[in-house]
C-alpha cells in the first residue's frame, strides 16, 4: 500500500525557515516524479512543486521561485521541502503527492501544517 | 497558466438523486496527438486528503464506485454522482496536469439536502 508521511510542520515567525519532509514507502520512490501542493484552510489547492525522478528536472509556482526549494534522497525515499523567508501567506497544509504517468496526482499524504505568525 | 471555474460553488442534492458538477478550463486540455484529456477529479473529505476519483477526464480509478462518472473534453468537463450516497458528502475539485503550473478548480462543496 502506498504511504506517504509528512512532517515538519509548525509555527514559525515570518521571514525564518522550515524543512517540510515526506516518508514514501510502498512503492519504488525513484520511479515517480513527486509534488509539493498547498490548501490554505477554507480555500482551495494550490500546487507548489515538483521533482522528478532523478532530480534533473525540477519546477516551481511563481508565489515560492526562490524562496523555497524541492529536493529528493531516493537511498531514503525522502521527499524534502525547504522554505525560506516565509511569508504569512505560507500558511497551510502541506501535501506531498506522488506523480503516476503525466503528472497526474494519484496518491497524497496526510498534510502538514504550517502556520507563518509573529 | 490554465484557470480552472468550478460551477456550482456549493450543492445541495437529496440522497439517491443525481448531483452534477461542472469545470470549465481557460484554455483546451486535450493531448490531441493521443487524445487524452489531462483533467482529473478529487474528492475531499473533512480532515483528509483529496483523494483520485477519476483521470483522464472519464477513467475512474480502481475501487471508486460506479455511481462516480466523468466527461467532457477540450475546455468543458463534468463530475456526475448517479445516486448520491450519504458519504459522498465532500468537496470536490477538479484538476489539469496539461501544464505547469498544474490548477485546480476553487472545489464544490456537496451537502446532503
Amino acid at each position: 500500500e502506498v504511504q506517504l508521511v509528512e512532517s515538519g510542520g509548525g509555527l514559525v515567525q515570518p521571514g525564518r525557515s522550515l524543512r517540510l519532509s515526506c516518508a514514501a514507502s510502498g512503492f519504488t520512490f525513484d520511479d515517480y516524479a513527486m509534488h509539493w501542493v498547498r490548501e490554505v484552510p477554507g480555500k482551495g489547492l494550490e500546487w507548489v512543486s515538483s521533482i522528478n525522478w532523478n532530480s534533473n528536472y525540477i519546477e516551481y509556482a511563481d508565489s515560492v521561485k526562490g524562496r523555497f526549494t524541492i529536493s529528493r534522497d531516493n537511498a531514503k525515499n525522502s521527499l524534502y521541502l525547504q522554505m525560506n523567508t516565509l511569508r504569512p501567506e505560507d500558511t497551510a497544509f502541506y501535501y506531498c503527492a506522488k506523480a503516476a504517468t503525466h503528472g497526474l496526482l494519484d496518491r497524497w499524504g496526510q498534510g502538514t501544517l504550517v502556520t507563518v505568525s509573529s | 497558466d490554465i484557470v480552472m471555474t468550478q460551477s456550482p460553488d456549493s450543492l445541495a442534492v437529496s440522497l439517491g438523486e443525481r448531483a452534477t458538477i461542472n469545470c470549465k478550463s481557460s484554455q483546451s486540455v486535450l493531448y490531441s496527438s493521443i487524445n487524452k484529456n489531462y483533467l482529473a477529479w478529487y474528492q475531499q473529505k473533512p480532515g483528509q486528503p483529496p483523494k483520485l476519483l477519476i483521470s483522464w477526464a472519464s477513467t475512474r480509478e480502481f475501487g471508486v464506485p460506479d455511481r462516480f462518472s466523468g466527461s467532457g473534453s477540450g475546455t468543458d468537463f463534468t463530475l456526475t454522482i448517479s445516486s448520491l450516497q450519504a458519504e459522498d458528502v465532500a468537496v470536490y475539485y477538479c484538476h489539469q496536469y496539461y501544464s505547469t503550473p498544474q490548477t485546480f478548480g476553487q472545489g464544490t462543496k456537496l451537502e446532503i439536502k
